[in-house]
C-alpha cells in the first residue's frame, strides 16, 4: 500500500531533551516536505527536500533540522526541544508532475513539550 | 509577505445546502493553487488548479481559480454529513514550497 509512515504518532517530553522524528515513503517520490499545524495558523512548511541531499528552509525552520540521505526517508530532529514546538506535525511527499502535484500526507505527530 | 487568507473560518449548515468556500491569496512566484480536505487526521488532495477559469469538479465538488483577482472558491452541493471536516487552501511558490491558509471548519448538520 502506498503511504507515508511517521513515528512516533504521539511523544511527551522536556524541554532541551533531543528527539527525533521520523517519516518515510514508499512511492519513490523525490519531493518530502515537513509541516506543524497549530490552531488558527493553519498548516506552515518548516522544511522541504526536493530529492536526495537537497533540502531547503521553509516558513518556519529555526529550531529544527533535517536530513535526506536517502530517497524514503525525511526525518526531523529537535536538538533543543521548547514548549513553543508543542504541536501536530505532519510529513508529506509528492512527485513532480505538470499537471498533477498531489502531496501524500502521513497520519502525523502530536508533539507535546513540558 | 506571503499571504493566504480562507473564509469563513468557520460555517454550520444543514444537510442538502450549497456552501462557498473563498480562498485569496498574495504570494510572488505563483505556480497552483491546492485544496485539501482534512478530517480527523492528515489532509488528503481535493483538486490543483493552474489556470483562470477552468473549473475542477468531483461529483458534488468543484473548484475555480481567478488569477486577476488572486481568488478560489470550492463549491460543494448537496452537503452530506460527511462533508464536514476542515477544509484546506495553499498556494505553491516555486516548486514545493507551500503557503497554506488558516483552514474553514464546515460542520453540517444532519
Amino acid at each position: 500500500e502506498a503511504q507515508v509512515t511517521q513515528n512516533p504518532r504521539y511523544l511527551i517530553t522536556v524541554t532541551g531533551k533531543k528527539l527525533t522524528v521520523t517519516c518515510s515513503q514508499n512511492m519513490n517520490h523525490e519531493y518530502m516536505s515537513w509541516y506543524r499545524q497549530d490552531p488558527g495558523l493553519g498548516l506552515r512548511q518548516i522544511y522541504y527536500s526536493m530529492n536526495v541531499e537537497v533540502t531547503d528552509k521553509g516558513d518556519v525552520p529555526e529550531g529544527y533540522k533535517v536530513s535526506r540521505k536517502e530517497k524514503r526517508n525525511f526525518p526531523l530532529i529537535l536538538e533543543s526541544p521548547s514548549p513553543n514546538q508543542t504541536s501536530l506535525y505532519f510529513c508529506a511527499s509528492s512527485t513532480p508532475g505538470l499537471l498533477y502535484n498531489e502531496q501524500f500526507f502521513g497520519p502525523g505527530t502530536r508533539l507535546t513539550v513540558l | 509577505e506571503d499571504k493566504v487568507v480562507q473564509s469563513p473560518l468557520s460555517l454550520v449548515v444543514h444537510e442538502g445546502d450549497t456552501v462557498t468556500l473563498n480562498c485569496s491569496y498574495e504570494v510572488t512566484n505563483f505556480r497552483s493553487l491546492l485544496w485539501y480536505k482534512q478530517e480527523k487526521k492528515a489532509p488528503t488532495f481535493l483538486f490543483m488548479l493552474t489556470s483562470s477559469g477552468i473549473e475542477k469538479k468531483s461529483g458534488r465538488l468543484s473548484s475555480i481559480l481567478d488569477k486577476k483577482e488572486l481568488f478560489s472558491i470550492l463549491n460543494i452541493t448537496a452537503t452530506q454529513t460527511g462533508d464536514s471536516a476542515i477544509y484546506l487552501c495553499a498556494v505553491e511558490k516555486g516548486a514545493q514550497k507551500l503557503v497554506f491558509g488558516q483552514g474553514t471548519r464546515l460542520t453540517i448538520n444532519p
